[in-house]
């Protein structure tokens, strides 16, 4: 069974634009999760999404968001990038058993200029 | 609110020796427990959980970890330690009532030293 993909996986972007990154989650897993990882913050939750819904939301400005797909896959966007924007996203999907078996992408290394 | 306390930001082992490294946790009730490994560059890697049961847990890498309840702490060990080894670990705490978000604590980075 292939693993969460996440497209593309370097991306630079200049102050302003706006960007979206993809993931496509194990096949049959039905949530999708998005984390933001810096070295100043660590770890964040952006959000989830479940059967196209967003179930949970974390503690971002609203430049950030997100959808989910018929199909599973999830993007996430960010509007009027900033310099603090710079981070590796990373994804997660999860199956039936939830938060318990939650599997990570290899992430999109994002650069702000 | 709920988070993870990892003290240690950066420890040195020597190849061969064994492993300690500390994660306590502040949470309402006794949430699901992860340790998770980065390689740099990566994406995190599960190493091992704790749902229920047996307060030692196995994982992959020949890593276990001990939950302690009585010290909201979940300590992940190994007994020795191999160059590959040299990562960065994180813990994650994550809810029992469905909702999909884990806090992470700060992480660890390992250095190995021949």
């Amino acid at each position: 069974k292939a693993g969460v993909t996440q497209t593309p996986r370097y991306l630079i972007k200049t102050r302003g634009q706006q960007v979206t990154l993809s993931c496509s989650p194990i096949s049959g897993h039905r949530s999708v999760s998005w984390y933001q990882q810096t070295p100043g913050q660590g770890l964040q939750f952006l959000f989830e999404y479940f059967s196209e819904t967003q179930r949970n939301k974390g503690n971002f400005p609203g430049r950030f968001s997100g959808r989910q797909f018929s199909n599973s896959r999830s993007e996430m966007n960010v509007s009027t990038l900033e310099l603090g924007d710079s981070a590796l996203y990373l994804c997660a999907s999860s199956g039936l058993a939830g938060v318990s078996e939650q599997y990570f992408g290899p992430g999109t290394r994002l650069t702000v200029t | 609110a709920q988070s993870v306390t990892q003290p240690d930001i950066h420890i040195t082992v020597s190849e061969g020796a064994s492993l300690e490294l500390r994660c306590n946790y502040s949470y309402g009730a006794t949430p699901y427990l992860f340790w998770y490994v980065q390689s740099p560059g990566q994406g995190l890697q599960l190493l091992l959980k704790y749902f229920s049961g047996d307060t030692l847990v196995q994982g992959i890498k020949g890593f276990e970890a001990e939950f302690k309840r009585s010290q909201s702490s979940f300590n992940l060990r190994k007994p020795s330690v191999h160059w590959s080894d040299a990562a960065e670990y994180f813990c994650a705490v994550g809810p029992r009532d469905g909702n999909e978000k884990l806090t992470f604590g700060t992480g660890t980075r390992l250095t190995i030293i021949p």
